[in-house]
């Protein structure tokens, strides 16, 4: 079965770190682009960030130079290395494929979500 | 960096009422658009990619139109199923969703 599987929310305090792992069954991360999106309670669907090669990788503004988005081919897992985190990042953070072959670039398989809460 | 906006933001419908939903991206993005089904706690669901094509087992009631800087996602016959947020998305450069679409019962 071809699906994602992140792992790794909890309840953080602000300033600190935390990274996501998104685990790949069915199709091989090398071969795929992959990218985060996050929804904060009660909100509507915000892009992260994406990982179209080891170094060509793209952010958004409001993560940006605190968020490493980044994979492991052996492991078949994509991470999102999370820096200096703050109360506006508590969201549900989604893994998704970004498909290019028949799509060209939609997110045709997402994960089923983790939880981050950023509160002292 | 490309905005997206989407009207309306909340829509009450029936049981088999025509329902349209409209997008329109801050840029020309071609056809590089897609469309999201998501029900509450659940992950999003891809409905529509390249504008108007319909993925894969998605029923033939949902369908999508328009290219450069507006679209359209209509469903024919609204179903029990259907009530969710519909979220449009730009691919042409990075990702970028639209602010969703809640569609509930009248």
């Amino acid at each position: 079965e071809v699906q994602v599987v992140e792992t790794g929310g909890g309840l953080i305090q602000p300033g600190e770190s935390l990274r996501l792992s998104c685990a790949a069954s069915g199709f091989s991360v090398n071969n795929n682009y992959m990218t985060w999106v996050r929804q904060a309670p009660g909100k509507g669907l915000e892009w992260v960030s994406v990982l179209y090669s080891d170094v060509n990788t793209y952010y958004a503004d409001s993560v940006k130079g605190r968020f490493t988005i980044s994979r492991d081919n052996s492991k078949n897992t994509v991470y999102l290395q999370m820096t200096s985190l703050r109360a506006e990042d508590t969201a549900v953070y989604y893994c998704a494929r970004v498909e290019y072959y028949d799509t060209n670039g939609a997110c045709d398989i997402w994960g089923q979500g983790t939880m981050v809460t950023v509160s002292s | 960096d490309i905005q997206m906006t989407q009207s309306p933001s909340t829509l009450s419908a029936s049981v088999g009422d025509r329902v349209t939903i409209t997008c329109r991206a801050s840029q020309t993005i071609s056809h590089y658009l897609a469309w999201y089904q998501q029900k509450p706690g659940k992950a999003p669901r891809l409905l529509i990619y390249k504008a108007s094509t319909l993925r894969s087992g998605v029923p033939s009631r949902f369908s999508g139109s328009g290219s450069g800087t507006e679209f359209t996602l209509t469903i024919s016959s609204l179903q029990p199923d259907d009530f969710a947020t519909y979220y449009c998305q730009q691919y042409n450069y990075l990702l970028t969703f639209g602010p969703g679409t809640k569609v509930h019962i009248k």
